[in-house]
């Protein structure tokens, strides 16, 4: 079974832009979940999507967004693009009960200059 | 809130030696626990977890986790270390009612060197 993959694994992006990150998640998983991960904040949750719908979401500004589709893959947003969201971005897939695991992807490292 | 409080930042140990790693979690309600793993240039894994039952959980290649209520504690064990378990390593809280779906509030993280 292939597992969750991200893409791309790098982007280097200029304060103020604008960028979409893309996760696909793996087969029959229908949730899928975001998280950012720093040196210094750790791994923060985002926000989760199950069935093209938010179920959950953190306490990140609303510069930061998500959507699912139908086909359960994601993307995330992020816009006006600060030197802080400088990141680690990790998506994770689970069948979507309370308590399933994460299954995690690699990851995309946004650069912010 | 939750909050997760990984007792160590790095930890070295040689080859055999035995390992625990601490983890306590601030959050009165039921929790479900995690332990992942993150090997060098590789993804997060899942290495245990513990829902309900037995306290005492075993995970993979060999490790096992204690969930102690009382302490609010789930601190991870491997009896004798090898050099491959070098990594970080991530404790990891969840509500277990309410909405918490996909949400994990993760601790800051313990990085294990084991020298051969």
């Amino acid at each position: 079974k292939a597992g969750v993959t991200q893409t791309p694994r790098y982007l280097i992006k200029t304060r103020g832009q604008q960028v979409t990150l893309s996760c696909s998640p793996i087969s029959g998983h229908r949730s899928v979940s975001w998280y950012q991960q720093t040196p210094g904040q750790g791994l923060q949750f985002l926000f989760e999507y199950f069935s093209e719908t938010q179920r959950n979401k953190g306490n990140f500004p609303g510069r930061f967004s998500g959507r699912q589709f139908s086909n359960s893959r994601s993307e995330m947003n992020v816009s006006t693009l600060e030197l802080g969201d400088s990141a680690l971005y990790l998506c994770a897939s689970s069948s979507g009960g309370g308590g399933s695991p994460l299954h995690f992807g690699n990851g995309t490292r946004l650069t912010v200059t | 809130a939750q909050s997760v409080s990984q007792h160590n930042h790095h930890v070295i140990l040689s080859e055999a030696a035995s390992l625990e790693l601490g983890c306590n979690y601030s959050y009165g309600g039921t929790v479900n626990l995690f332990w992942y793993v993150q090997y060098p240039g590789q993804h997060l894994q899942l290495l245990l977890k513990y829902f309900s039952g037995d306290p005492l959980v075993k995970g993979i290649k060999g490790f096992e986790a204690e969930f102690i209520k009382s302490k609010f504690s789930f601190n991870l064990r491997k009896p004798s270390v090898q050099w491959s378990d070098t990594a970080e390593y991530f404790c990891a809280v969840q509500n277990a009612g309410g909405t918490s779906y996909g949400k994990l509030t993760f601790g800051q993280g313990t990085i294990l060197t084991v020298h051969p």
